[in-house]
């Protein structure tokens, strides 16, 4: 049972370059989160995707900044116009549940380099 | 506003012996509460976890310990090995997961 998949594991843009970053969950998960984790901090929530919807965006940038889930294919966060400061891990995690009682299980991240 | 907090941000081990990390949170109303381990450039694994209706649960060598009414839970790791060396991240389940800055554990031989 594969895990949580993301990709790529690295990505170097140039500043003002479109980033797009995917999460395939894990195998019968339906719900998505997106974390960023910036040099010696903890992880940020950017935002909570069920399939098709936008469950609580209330952590992500209100500009250059989406993400989707769409019925069919994996998750994307896509950052446009990159400036220096978005150089971070970004980390999806996926539940199968929207129960409070459960666990979210990590893909191993995508490590966003601005250049 | 940080909802959860770990004010240590390293903690240091003699191999062998207990390791306790400690964790405060400020919402109430939170009721699920989950540790994770991450080594440098993986993604965080989950630990153990714990639920409101509870003061303790424990998976092998790792308790987590919680007290509703100072809003603190810790994590004890006993007997401490060298591979326990990583970022430990206390969170509270809401819809999303929030987490706290996490602290780095150093065990050592």
């Amino acid at each position: 049972n594969a895990g949580v998949m993301q990709n790529p594991r690295h990505l170097v843009r140039r500043r003002g370059q479109e980033a797009r970053l995917r999460c395939s969950p894990m195998k019968g998960h339906s719900h998505v989160y997106w974390y960023r984790q910036l040099p010696e901090e903890g992880l940020k929530f950017m935002v909570y995707l069920q399939k098709e919807n936008i469950i609580d965006e209330s952590g992500m940038p209100k500009e250059r900044f989406s993400a989707e889930f769409p019925k069919e294919g994996p998750s994307i966060l896509r950052i446009q116009q990159v400036v220096r400061g978005d150089s971070a891990a970004y980390f999806c995690a996926s539940s199968p549940l929207r129960q409070k009682n459960t666990e979210a299980f990590f893909g191993q991240g995508t490590r966003l380099t601005v250049v | 506003d940080q909802q959860v907090k770990q004010n240590s941000p390293s903690l240091s081990v003699q191999e062998g012996r207990i390791s306790i990390l400690n964790c405060d949170y400020t919402n109430s109303m939170f009721d699920y509460f989950l540790w994770y381990k991450k080594y440098p450039a993986e993604g965080p694994t989950f630990l153990i976890s714990i639920s409101s209706i509870k003061d303790k649960n424990e998976d092998g060598r790792f308790t987590v310990f919680l007290n509703k009414s100072a809003k603190h839970l810790s994590l004890h790791i006993v007997p401490s090995q060298p591979g326990d060396s990583a970022v430990y991240f206390c969170a509270a389940r809401d819809d999303k997961i929030i987490f706290g800055k996490g602290t780095r554990l150093h065990i050592l031989p």
